[in-house]
């Protein structure tokens, strides 16, 4: 079992709204990756920071954005939700070119 | 640009047979391939990735850069192996982000 937890696990939002998720970075692990994976599909590459700077963008709309703190700990933004953010959103933390080590996920929908 | 091509959603084996789990990337650099796994009820995590060159529980995968793929083999399923597996490709002119193929399900069949 890894260090990397995500918290809440479930979130329920209605469209317009705004959310916020939390991921804890495994010990040691300075770079982090979230990812979006809707029903049936591969995760897809949100953003990734690195020592709190964004460090990579995947192709989604500024509504989407993130936070790295000190302590490598980090938050997800979704502003202006719509009802196809309704996804399970995971979180990696690594070091740089080392192996990615995933949350178990938070589960939003968007009604 | 960058994909991954996991052409079947579904595989079925039989215990004992031997098993192929395809994925086909496009990329005009040097890519690093990965095979993740999820069993049910846990999280994603690393099967194997093509530069370490390990064999991780009886599972394989050779990187060809020629047919550019790099499809995950074992000789003899296990009931232990179904899971989800996911091939991804990490592409370091783009900020090393990770692509994923949409995975393949495998139930080994007892």
């Amino acid at each position: 079992e890894t260090g990397v937890t995500q918290s809440p696990t479930h979130l329920i939002k209605t469209r317009g709204q705004q959310v916020t998720l939390r991921c804890s970075s495994q010990s040691g692990h300075n770079t982090v990756s979230w990812y979006q994976q809707a029903l049936g599909q591969g995760p897809q590459f949100i953003f990734q920071y690195y020592r709190e700077e964004e460090n990579g963008r995947g192709n989604f709309p500024p509504r989407f954005s993130g936070l790295q703190f000190p302590n490598y700990s980090s938050e997800l933004n979704v502003n202006a939700l719509e009802l196809d953010d309704s996804a399970l959103y995971l979180c990696a933390t690594h070091q740089p070119q080392e192996t990615q080590y995933f949350g178990p996920g938070t589960r939003l929908l968007v009604l | 640009a960058q994909r991954v091509t996991q052409p079947e959603k579904l595989l079925s084996v039989f215990k004992g047979a031997p098993v192929e789990l395809k994925c086909n990337y496009s990329y005009s650099g040097s890519p690093e391939l990965f095979w993740y796994v999820q069993y049910s009820r846990q999280r994603l995590q690393l099967l194997l990735r093509h530069i370490s060159r390990e064999s991780i529980k009886g599972f394989t995968a050779d990187l060809n850069k020629g047919e550019t793929s790099f499809h995950l083999k074992k000789p003899f399923a296990q009931e232990e192996d179904s899971a989800m597996y996911y091939c991804a490709l990490s592409a370091a002119n783009t900020g090393n982000q990770f692509y994923f193929g949409t995975g393949t399900s495998l139930t080994v069949i007892p």
